[in-house]
């Protein structure tokens, strides 16, 4: 049981948008920042959202992020083939001292 | 280039101990604060642990804590996890990152640990 709760799955046709929930807490996200970070198959992560909404270099614009309240939203639109992967939110926790959480995941499948 | 190369993985048997290493280049290794982040086979990423950049501060998941040890050493731009007491369950691919914060920038490409009889 993860504590940053994601669906596990998600999925839209090229061209579309879709968006990816992240729901936390006050001792989490509802505190902190939100990061995404995406893995395609077999691979190391990559981090695709820093401090709720910034892209880094190299992140084309189709992907976008926000937060409200204790919730995190990874937006991505014009779906690719490309896209189809795994997200992963991810937040410091203020709680027990200290600790980072992820989301458990969501799996995007691109139809 | 900026980069992370991890090393030290391999077959264990549980209760036994293994040191995990991430070699840091590109970046100057003694600024950055570092962490190890899991992945059991199959599974989502488990944050594991993270230390300072002077050391001075170490955080644990509740999952470890007790049983691994992060560990850095600048002079060798070398990050480390030491893990005691290996279970089923620690059997994963360990990633090091760094971070600013939480936001991990910088991933290597993991370390497969297998803890199995």
């Amino acid at each position: 049981q993860s504590v940053l709760t994601q669906p596990p799955s998600a999925s839209g046709t090229p061209g579309q948008r879709v968006t990816i929930s992240c729901s936390g807490s006050s001792s989490n996200i509802g505190s902190n920042y939100v990061y995404w970070y995406q893995q395609l198959p077999g691979t190391a992560p990559k981090l695709l959202i820093s401090r709720n909404n910034q892209r880094p270099s190299g992140v084309p614009d189709r992907f976008s992020g926000s937060k409200s309240g204790t919730s995190g939203f990874l937006a991505i639109s014009g779906l690719r083939s490309e896209d189809e992967a795994d997200y992963y939110c991810a937040a410091w926790d203020d709680s027990l001292s200290g600790r980072g959480v992820f989301g458990g995941g969501t799996k995007l499948t691109v139809l | 280039q900026v980069q992370l190369v991890e090393s030290g993985g391999g077959v264990v048997q549980p209760g036994r101990s293994l040191r995990l290493s991430c070699a840091a280049s590109g970046f100057t290794f003694s600024t950055y604060a570092m962490h190890w982040v899991r992945q059991a086979p199959g599974k989502g990423l488990e944050w594991v642990a993270v230390t300072s950049s002077d050391e001075k501060t170490k955080y644990y998941a509740d999952s470890v804590k007790g049983r691994f040890t992060i560990y850095r050493d600048n002079s060798k731009n070398t990050l480390y996890l030491h893990m005691n007491s290996l279970r089923a369950e620690d059997t994963a691919v360990y990633y090091c990152a760094r971070a600013e914060g939480f936001k991990l920038d910088v991933w290597g490409k993991g370390t497969t640990v297998t803890v199995s009889s």
